[in-house]
Order: structure tokens, then C-alpha cells, then sequence
């Protein structure tokens, strides 16, 4: 079945630097890529998704990059705000399967004023 | 969209006692998701089910958790007795088939 590894688990940054969260999975038939952001004491919410047909997506500070071939993907985070501390999880899913989401086990980012 | 919506927000009960968490998916989802969230073990998919029907119960940790589906807008997941370990914030989320899953704010249940 598949996996998903998330690293790093913590992560601190200054306010204004860039952060970086990276995930591996193992099935190689996943095809969707959610990224959640989970805020203290609050409900995971999604912030940015991809497909396995794109290379990479942008919202505004927040992009996410795919390596089809390594299994890879990564969400980056640029000028970083207090406001974006929280805990990031990865997810690899299978389209046309069970709807099925495998999560990473988080990454806790602190960005510091 | 009034979202997936869970009741109690909060349970503190007694050791022994039964727990039963409530959920109400997005309308038109036909899927339903009950994860539970600890620190030690991070969030763990207990069950699913799709169009009311248990898919996969490989996540419910043993005999005294049950879940049910009795209808497209409304699902139950009872712990029948509660211990102490079971304290964690569960979560229930709900997607349409090959969408994205919306979680609800979550019950933090507290087992004295």
C-alpha cells in the first residue's frame, strides 16, 4: 500500500525567509497531492493541491512542486509570517480509487518575528 | 456551505462510560472519513465509508469502537466502553467522488 514520508518534522524560520517541506510516497499510481495546514487547536484545512499531469502549482506565497519520476513533491512557503505557523501535513491519493488520502506525518513550522 | 459539522466540540466522561461522536457531511459527498488525532500517533483513518457503506475498517483499533452510516447526512462513531487511551480529537471529513476531503472542526474527547 502506499506511504508517505514528510520531512522535516520542525522546522523555525525567521519572518520574510523561505520554508521548504518535503514528502516522498510509494505508490507510484498516486496521482493527487494534497497539502493541509492545521493551526493549534484547530481543523486540518486544505491549502493547496496537485495533480500528477502538472509540475508545479502557485497560489500566491504558496506553491507546490511534483517529481513524477522520484516520487517526490514539495511545498514551498515564501515570506514567511507568524500567521503561517502551523503544522503542515503532505497527503498522496489515488483518483479513481476509495478516495482514499495517506497523510504524512506533519511538519511543525515556526516562523519567528 | 455550511461544511462538515461534528457535535459535542468537546467530551469529558468517565472511564467505562460510552462516548457516541456525531457527523454530518457536506451535502452531495458521498464519501465520509473518521480519523483520530494524538500527539504520539498523528492523524490515523479509523474508517470510511462511501454512500453510507463501510469500505474500510482496517484503522478502528479494536472491538469497543463502532461506527455507522444510517444515511447520506448523518454518522455516528461509538466507543462502548471508553478508556482513558482513547482521549484524542477525532475528526470526520467528507469528499465527492476524486475531490479533495473537508475536515470538521473536530471532537476533543476526554476520558477521566
Amino acid at each position: 500500500g502506499e506511504n508517505v514520508e514528510q520531512h522535516p518534522s520542525t522546522l523555525s524560520v525567521q519572518e520574510g525567509d523561505s520554508a521548504v517541506i518535503k514528502c516522498t510516497y510509494s505508490d507510484s499510481a498516486s496521482n493527487y497531492f494534497p497539502w493541509y495546514k492545521q493551526e493549534l487547536g484547530k481543523r486540518p484545512q486544505l491549502i493547496i493541491d496537485i495533480r500528477s499531469n502538472v509540475g508545479e502549482k502557485k497560489d500566491q506565497r504558496i506553491a507546490v512542486t511534483l517529481n513524477k519520476t522520484a516520487k517526490h513533491f514539495s511545498l514551498h512557503i515564501t515570506e514567511t509570517q507568524p500567521e503561517d505557523s502551523a503544522v503542515y501535513f503532505c497527503a498522496a491519493f489515488l483518483f479513481g480509487g476509495y478516495n482514499k488520502l495517506i497523510f504524512g506525518a506533519g511538519t511543525r513550522l515556526a516562523v519567528h518575528p | 456551505d455550511a461544511g462538515v459539522i461534528q457535535s459535542p466540540r468537546h467530551e469529558v466522561t468517565e472511564m467505562g462510560q460510552e462516548v457516541t461522536l456525531r457527523c454530518k457531511p457536506i451535502s452531495g459527498h458521498d464519501y465520509l472519513f473518521w480519523y483520530r488525532q494524538t500527539m504520539m500517533r498523528g492523524l490515523e483513518l479509523l474508517i470510511y465509508f462511501n454512500n453510507n457503506v463501510p469500505i474500510d475498517d482496517s484503522g478502528m483499533p479494536e472491538d469497543r469502537f463502532s461506527a455507522k452510516m444510517p444515511n447520506a447526512s448523518f454518522s455516528t462513531l461509538k466507543i462502548q466502553p471508553s478508556e482513558p487511551r482513547d482521549s484524542a480529537v477525532y475528526f470526520c471529513a467528507s469528499s465527492g467522488q476524486n475531490q479533495p476531503q473537508h475536515f470538521g472542526d473536530g471532537t476533543r474527547l476526554s476520558i477521566l
